[in-house]
């Protein structure tokens, strides 16, 4: 079984602020974890995905994810924000072992920009 | 162009009536899938196939069917739309099992059942 939890439904930072959203999983195999974003009326574009290889994964738009197994945790950070990273922001899981082709979603993280 | 896209990108229907939602991808991905999104409830899977012909339920499938005849469609067919129904669709389409690669995703189809 797989479940994720993403632990802020809304977070509101400052422009040129760090961004941090906060992501745990559950998998009863190896996972696989994903992040992507998606902008108002658009579809879903990946940001970073971990697939076993380094631990820090770094993604697209200078956000990067670091997978703590022992925390089951994939939080998702970036050094310095922009108004452009204003987006709802999906943290993803599969079983590498298992189920092929499910993966679960997150609900969501909301995140605002403020000038 | 290549891509995913669905169509239509709007669609108002009634209770009762029989919806098909089109999805259409360029790169000759094995794998398609359909989610909904619901407030609250991130993306849910409906239903998702590996192959031409191959097709399996997902998280949610119920009052849906899909089909997929050629490699490059992927069509979701509400049988007898319900107000439950009224959500946000995404199609997505990746190169092989999940686990191990990003899905492509559409720009999704708003659904209104009155």
């Amino acid at each position: 079984a797989q479940s994720v939890t993403q632990l802020d439904s809304h977070v509101s930072v400052s422009e040129g602020t760090p961004v941090l959203l906060r992501c745990n999983y559950s998998s009863s195999y190896s996972p696989s974890l994903f992040w992507y974003v998606q902008h108002p009326n658009k579809g879903l574009q990946l940001l970073l995905k971990y697939t076993s290889a380094a631990t820090l994964v770094k993604g697209i738009n200078g956000f990067e994810a670091e997978f703590k197994k022992s925390e089951t945790s994939f939080h998702l950070t970036k050094p310095s924000a922009h108004m452009s990273d204003a987006a709802e922001y999906f943290c993803v899981v599969s079983d590498r072992d298992t189920n092929a082709g499910k993966s679960t979603f997150g609900d969501g993280t909301t995140l605002t920009v403020k000038p | 162009d290549a891509g995913i896209t669905q169509s239509p990108r709007y669609k108002i229907t009634e209770t009762g009536r029989q919806v098909t939602l089109m999805c259409h991808q360029t790169w000759s991905h094995s794998y398609m899938f359909w989610y909904r999104q619901d407030l609250g409830h991130g993306l849910r899977l409906i239903y998702y196939s590996a192959a031409a012909d191959i097709t399996d339920k997902g998280e949610v499938p119920d009052g849906y069917v899909v089909s997929r005849s050629k490699t490059e469609n992927f069509p979701l067919t509400l049988e007898s739309a319900t107000r439950s129904q009224t959500s946000v669709y995404f199609c997505a389409s990746g190169p092989t099992s999940f686990s191990y690669n990003e899905q492509f995703f559409g720009p999704g189809t708003r659904l209104t059942v009155l």
